[in-house]
């Protein structure tokens, strides 16, 4: 089975300063990972994923991860964050062989604050 | 192209009663997953459709049900309703349901009260 754990519930963070939401996952088999972003009363929206290659991934909306196979951890960084990224941030996993199964997190609440 | 689209968008019901969730996938997409999202966590897998059959099930009792038709769209029915089940229920499509990476779309949800 997988697993994932978001290591922050809330992250208040001021306009134009950096922010890192964290997770790790547990997997037995290979996985892929993602984040997701979701507004208020909005599904999810995908901001990246990590399929195979460099470590290094960027998304949309200036987010980038890094996934590190040695501490099974795939966290999120933005250089920068505006008002406009208060959101819910989820991070997932999803066996290769499954499209239909997301394993998800519990969430990060990123506030940007003026 | 239209998204992923689930109706209704609300919905109150009372305990005990039934309730019939409806998504449609994005065009050509024939995979179609269902997931819970209870206030403060994350989505949580009810079931995953491919092509007509079911193809997984999580951890949920039997008064969930689901069925996919053959345009692919789909139903997620919930009997007995109780209060633990008020949630946001998701629905995401893909164009397979297996092989190498599929793109997962997600709808808006539905938000379902139960009083």
């Amino acid at each position: 089975a997988q697993s994932v754990t978001q290591l922050d519930s809330q992250v208040p963070v001021f306009e134009e300063a950096p922010v890192e939401l964290r997770c790790n996952y547990s997997s037995s088999v290979s996985v892929y990972l993602f984040w997701y972003v979701q507004y208020p009363n909005q599904g999810l929206q995908l901001l990246l994923k990590y399929l195979s290659g460099s470590t290094l991934v960027k998304g949309i909306n200036g987010f980038e991860a890094e996934f590190n196979k040695s501490q099974t951890s795939f966290h999120l960084r933005k250089p920068s964050v505006h008002i406009s990224d208060t959101a819910e941030y989820f991070c997932a996993v999803r066996l290769i062989t499954n499209a239909g199964k997301s394993t998800f997190g519990d969430g990060t609440t990123l506030t940007v604050k003026p | 192209d239209a998204g992923v689209t689930q109706s209704p968008t609300h919905l109150i019901k009372t305990r005990g009663q039934q309730v019939t969730l409806r998504c449609s996938p994005i065009s050509g997409h024939k995979s179609v997953s269902w997931y819970q999202q209870v206030l403060g966590q994350g989505p949580q897998f009810i079931f995953q459709y491919y092509e007509k059959e079911e193809r997984g099930r999580g951890n949920f009792p039997d008064r969930f049900s689901a069925r996919q038709f053959p345009n692919y769209s789909s139903e997620l029915n919930v009997n007995a309703l109780l209060l633990g089940d008020s949630a946001l229920y998701l629905c995401a499509s893909s164009p397979q349901g297996t092989g190498l990476y599929q793109p997962q779309h997600f709808g808006d949800g539905t938000r379902l009260s139960i009083l």
